[in-house]
């Protein structure tokens, strides 16, 4: 069955510091990915989605992430964190046969500390 | 923000009783899906619908029934509530199912079984 792994499970950064979470996924076909963040309290947003082309991909807040096909990965990044960020970020993987179901990773919980 | 709204947002029941949480959504999407949110875990797909009265299993379907009359709601049931089914409960919708299926997240309901 296709998985999707999220290594860090909780990340705690200073103000300023640059952010770079890793998502790696097992599938060998086409795969769509996703970003989502939930911050506290409150329903999932999508920060940011790779369907095809350019494999960097730029979202929201300053997000960034990028597609690497021979490593299976799609590493969520960001220069500089603000307090702000603080939330749990989920990568998500649709693969492309059957019915698409979105894949979610166990989820990073990321504590940005002013 | 997408307009799915769940309800109740908060629930606690004892272990045995039936129950009924609700999404409602507002943007005529054809595709419904819910979730459950657990530490460690991500979010897991419990059932989803690909249609008025289509609905079909999730990978963490058991203890759980689903219904979709009408294409604006989506009900998941616990036709016996265990403790092991304490969660957050995500309601989603998406346009499509294919590769560029985009799912938009409800609110959430947190349900306690004691």
């Amino acid at each position: 069955a296709q998985s999707v792994s999220q290594h860090n499970h909780h990340v705690i950064l200073s103000e300023a510091a640059s952010l770079e979470l890793g998502c790696n996924y097992s599938y060998g076909g086409t795969v769509n990915l996703f970003w989502y963040v939930q911050y506290p309290g409150q329903h999932l947003q999508l920060l940011l989605k790779y369907f095809s082309g350019d494999p960097l991909v730029k979202g929201i807040k300053g997000f960034e992430a990028e597609f690497i096909k021979s490593k299976f990965s799609f590493n969520l990044r960001k220069p500089s964190v603000q307090w702000s960020d603080t939330a749990e970020y989920f990568c998500a993987v649709i693969v492309n046969t059957g019915f698409q179901k979105l894949v979610f990773g166990t989820g990073t919980r990321l504590l940005v500390s002013p | 923000d997408a307009g799915i709204t769940q309800s109740p947002r908060h629930k606690v029941t004892e272990t045995g009783t039936p129950v009924t949480l609700r999404c409602h959504q507002t943007e005529n999407h054809r595709y419904m899906y819910w979730y459950r949110q657990d530490p460690g875990h991500g979010l897991r797909l419990i059932h989803y619908s690909y249609g008025v009265k289509d609905t079909d299993k999730g990978e963490v379907s058991d203890g759980y029934s689903v219904s979709r009359s009408k294409t604006e709601d989506f009900l998941l049931t616990l036709e016996s509530a265990t403790s092991s089914q304490t969660s957050v409960y995500f309601c989603a919708i998406s346009q499509t199912s294919g590769a560029y299926n985009e799912q938009f997240f409800g609110p959430g309901t947190r349900l306690t079984v004691l």
